[in-house]
C-alpha cells in the first residue's frame, strides 16, 4: 500500500530565507511523486512532479524538490521564501506501475513571516 | 494548461435535501475523474473513481447510495450528496487526469 508522511504540521520561515517542506513516501512500485499547494477555500494547484530522470525537479513559482531514493524522500525547497508562499502544501504519491489515484500526505502549513 | 472547473464553489443546503456538484474538464477529455473529500485541517481522502460510461468505484467506507456519481460524458462528472446531513459538511474536490492530474477549485458544502 502507498503512504505519504509529512512530519511537520507547520513550518515557519522568514521572508527571504530558504524553506524546506519535508515528505517521505512508501510505495511498492516505482514512485510518481507530486507536490501541490492549496490556498484557503481553493482547490489544489500543481507545483511539480518526479516521474523519472534527474533527481532535482524544478517546478512552478521557483519551487524545486529533490528525489532521494535511498531515503524515500521528496522534500520541497525554495531558495528565498515570499510572504505569498504562505499556504497548505501537500505531497502525493502514485504507484507508477499500477496506480491511477493519488495518496496524499496530511499537509504542511507554511507561514512566511514578513 | 489543462483546466478542471468545479461548480458550485460553495453551497448551503438544509438537512434532508440533495446537492449536486459538477466537475468539468474544459480542454481535454477525461475517461476517469476522481472525487476527494477534505475535512478541516486534514488531507484529501479519495472517495471514488468516476469512470465514463460505467459505474463508479467507491473507496471502502464511502456509501455509494449516499454519494451518487455519474460520469455521463468524457468532460463531465457529477457528485450528488443525497439526503444531506450536517456531518456531510465538508470540502469536496474533483480531479481529472490529462498528462498529469488537475484539480477543480473545490466545493464547500455546508448542511444546516
Amino acid at each position: 500500500a502507498q503512504s505519504v508522511a509529512q512530519p511537520e504540521d507547520q513550518v515557519n520561515v522568514a521572508e527571504g530565507n530558504p524553506l524546506t517542506v519535508k515528505c517521505t513516501y512508501s510505495v511498492s512500485g516505482n514512485p510518481y511523486l507530486f507536490w501541490y499547494v492549496q490556498y484557503p477555500n481553493r482547490g489544489l494547484q500543481f507545483l511539480l512532479k518526479y516521474i523519472t530522470g534527474d533527481n532535482l525537479v524544478k517546478g512552478s513559482y521557483g519551487f524545486e524538490a529533490e528525489f532521494n531514493k535511498s531515503q524515500t524522500s521528496f522534500h520541497l525547497k525554495k531558495p528565498s521564501a515570499l510572504v505569498s508562499d504562505s499556504a497548505l502544501y501537500f505531497c502525493a504519491v502514485r504507484d507508477g506501475a499500477t496506480g491511477q489515484n493519488f495518496v496524499f500526505g496530511p499537509g504542511t502549513r507554511l507561514s512566511v513571516l514578513p | 494548461g489543462a483546466v478542471v472547473s468545479q461548480h458550485p464553489s460553495w453551497v448551503i443546503c438544509k438537512s434532508g435535501t440533495s446537492v449536486k456538484i459538477e466537475c468539468r474538464s474544459l480542454d481535454f477529455q477525461a475517461t476517469t475523474m476522481f472525487w476527494y473529500r477534505q475535512f478541516p485541517k486534514q488531507s484529501l481522502m479519495l472517495m471514488a473513481t468516476s469512470n465514463e460510461g460505467s459505474k463508479a468505484t467507491y473507496e471502502q467506507g464511502v456509501e455509494k447510495d449516499k454519494f451518487l456519481i455519474n460520469h455521463a460524458s468524457l468532460t463531465l462528472s457529477t457528485l450528488t450528496v443525497t439526503s444531506a446531513h450536517p456531518e456531510d459538511s465538508s470540502f469536496y474536490i474533483c480531479s481529472a487526469k490529462d498528462r498529469e492530474a488537475f484539480f477543480g477549485q473545490g466545493t464547500r458544502l455546508t448542511v444546516v
